[in-house]
């Protein structure tokens, strides 16, 4: 057990919906990270919270956008849901930035868009 | 751009076997590079990390070494058993400091099948 908790497991939606994946990192950790893993993409960066702000965007699209609260947890929300965006989605956390730093992963959110 | 080249395969071999995992990296600066292991059904571990050029990263049996003149980040096991069937991804993260994002740029991933 990673310490990193993601709900729900799965989600089943259909296209053209909204969805909200969340995200509680390890007591401590200030920094969350979500990714997204899919069959032809392989795993990519999405976006990075540290303290409650943004840090750093990766291939996150328009129709995606992500927080962090101030009792740390994250939460992912994807709106105008495409059949492409079926994937396992990931979040990650570590106790602070940078490049060296250790990043604890859940077991992940797996979104099934029908 | 950055990126992380590694053989996807499966990979099967017999249990005491010998393993190698290739990676290779391109990079605009100085990245820190990584292995994580999934096993089904569950979320990525750190395997090792090193963070500079010629440092070995290791951990349960596992090794690699970075090595900045081959831009390669190779993991070997001298034996290897059933346990370690999973997937290993090779990944690196450049961070703020070295121009990039800490957000971690991963390879495809290599499907490792250890047979009795």
């Amino acid at each position: 057990d990673s310490g990193v908790t993601q709900t729900p497991k799965h989600l089943i939606t259909a296209t053209g919906q909204r969805v909200t994946l969340r995200c509680s990192p390890r007591s401590g950790d200030l920094s969350v990270y979500w990714y997204q893993q899919s069959l032809d993409q392989g795993l990519q960066f999405l976006i990075q919270y540290y303290n409650g702000e943004e840090r750093a965007k990766g291939n996150i699209l328009e129709r995606f956008s992500a927080q962090q609260f101030p009792d740390l947890h994250s939460e992912l929300n994807l709106s105008s849901l495409e059949l492409g965006d079926s994937a396992l989605y990931f979040c990650a956390s570590s106790v602070m930035p940078g490049a060296s730093t250790e990043a604890f992963f859940g077991q992940g959110t797996r979104l099934t868009v029908v | 751009g950055n990126s992380v080249t590694q053989m996807e395969g499966p990979v099967t071999l017999s249990e005491e076997a010998f393993l190698t995992i290739n990676c290779t990296y391109t990079a605009t600066g100085y990245p820190s590079l990584f292995w994580y292991v999934q096993y089904p059904g569950e979320g990525l571990q750190l395997l090792l990390k090193a963070t500079k050029a010629d440092d070995k990263g290791s951990n349960k049996g596992f090794e690699a070494t970075y090595r900045k003149e081959t831009t390669s980040f190779h993991l070997e096991k001298g034996s290897v058993q059933v346990s370690d069937s999973a997937v290993y991804f090779c990944a690196l993260s450049l961070g703020r400091s070295g121009g990039g994002a800490d957000g971690l740029t991963f390879g495809k991933g290599t499907h490792l099948i250890i047979q009795p």
